[in-house]
């Protein structure tokens, strides 16, 4: 079964960028979707096929997917940014979710 | 707006099924390219995917649930279903129901339930 892989956490100062990774094999050639999540909240979809904002979600948001790594980027990072992170695909018609990224905003 | 509610018992016993249900308002499930799904999650866990169904009741499974899982749409109540059997304490998860905002597999998930906590427990 088709894998991903994410960083437990990530923290970032208040203002800089951040960087969450997805790493699945050849993820490059699939379509990889991102959601946040605050504690007691559904996720959100902040990112759809790799690099596309839904409405409503802040040009602070954006990603990107090559090779064999997908990247979440957060820029000028706020307090209101800190929540965990999911990278999801689909892989031999099953939703596969990676494990989930912790941010913290210092 | 389209809105997603999940319904059902917040306290199953071990071995039994676990039965929730989801109603969709502000839409219609028989929109064509929207398919439903069923995702949990554990406390202080990460997401899982249950399964996903069409209206046309093609229905897709997570393979190390599918032998204990039936999802089933009612396109005439607009709801889903969701069916978890001999269910044990690893199935305690917050369960929710979502929609795929087009084809599987070039759209996410734009749509969720605000959640349910189903726990297994005698």
């Amino acid at each position: 079964s088709y894998e991903l892989t994410q960083p437990l956490s990530v923290s970032v100062a208040l203002g800089q960028t951040a960087r969450i990774t997805c790493g699945g094999n050849n993820i490059g050639t699939k379509n990889v979707h991102w959601y946040q999540q605050k504690p007691g909240q559904a996720p959100v979809l902040v990112i759809y096929r790799d690099s596309n904002r839904p409405s409503g979600i802040p040009e602070r948001f954006s990603g990107s997917n090559s090779g064999n790594t997908a990247t979440l980027t957060i820029s000028r990072a706020q307090a209101g940014d800190e929540a965990d992170y999911y990278c999801q695909v689909w892989d031999s018609s099953t939703v596969v979710f990676g494990g989930g990224t912790r941010l913290t905003v210092l | 707006q389209l809105q997603l509610h999940e319904s059902g018992p917040g306290l199953v016993k071990p071995s039994e099924t676990l039965s929730l249900t989801c109603t969709v308002s502000g839409g219609s499930i028989s929109s064509d390219n929207y398919y439903w799904d069923w995702i949990r999650q554990p406390p202080g866990k990460g997401l899982e995917w249950i399964g996903t169904i069409y209206y046309s009741g093609t229905t897709y499974y997570n393979p190390s649930l599918q032998s204990r899982v039936t999802i089933s749409v009612d396109t005439s109540k607009n709801q889903f279903s969701l069916k978890l059997r001999s269910v044990t304490a690893s199935d305690t998860a917050v369960y929710y129901c979502a929609r795929h905002g087009g084809r599987m597999s070039t759209s996410g998930v734009d749509y969720w339930g605000q959640g349910t906590l189903v726990t297994v427990s005698s």
